[in-house]
């Protein structure tokens, strides 16, 4: 049993060049979101979805895109990276919503945009 | 006002001591609660739930306060591997996502 993996777990990137952040999941939770966290801003909701096909924004999401096609994979979009995109970004899924259960996190991927 | 807001820390304590942590959140209508435990570059992983009763889990209870909109977390008997950042956790108005407080850094020293 996986869990939530996410890839890569590190990544350097140039300005404007675009990335996709893989998430999948194997517990076939509904839920699932992206979060970035940052030195002094704790964790910062990007997008999540709350099923096959049904995606919303959180606090940050301008920059970044989103899709749910299947149950399992949540991946995000980085549309035009930007240096204030160097952060920590964690995918996170969870089958009862989180009002419930809480969330299972993935073990992050490193992003730096230089 | 922050969503969700902790006192940073850090709490440096020596093993065997007892340490609490508050919290206070902002929305009147959240209904879910939970502390989270984050290792140094790790993931955050789910400590417990917060129950309207308070709960406790061996050395570990919270309590939560719905009229002064307020968490707490108390660690009894604290071990080294204690250290680490705890973060406090309210669901968001839709129920389906997340807010984070900043986290409160513990250091459990022999």
């Amino acid at each position: 049993n996986a869990g939530v993996t996410q890839t890569p777990k590190f990544q350097v990137l140039k300005t404007g060049q675009s990335m996709t952040l893989q998430c999948a999941q194997d517990m076939n939770h509904e839920y699932m979101s992206w979060y970035r966290q940052d030195p002094g801003m704790g964790l910062r909701l990007i997008h999540y979805s709350v099923g096959a096909g049904i995606t919303d924004q959180g606090e940050v999401p301008n920059g970044y895109n989103v899709s749910r096609s299947t149950t399992e994979d949540f991946p995000l979009r980085l549309l035009s990276a930007a240096p204030s995109q160097t952060s920590v970004y964690f995918c996170a899924s969870s089958y009862g919503g989180a009002a419930n259960y809480g969330y299972t996190f993935g073990s992050g991927t490193r992003l730096t945009v230089v | 006002r922050k969503e969700v807001e902790q006192d940073p820390g850090p709490f440096n304590v020596p093993e065997g001591a007892t340490v609490a942590f508050n919290c206070t959140y902002s929305n009147s209508a959240s209904q879910s609660f939970f502390w989270y435990r984050q290792d140094c570059r790790k993931e955050p992983k789910l400590l417990m739930s917060v129950y309207s009763s308070g709960n406790e889990d061996g050395r570990f209870t919270a309590q939560l306060n719905r009229a002064s909109q307020y968490i707490s977390l108390l660690i009894r008997d604290s071990k080294l591997s204690d250290s680490a950042t705890y973060l406090c956790v309210v669901n968001r108005n839709s129920g389906y996502a997340l807010n984070f407080g900043k986290g409160t850094s513990l250091l459990v020293t022999p």
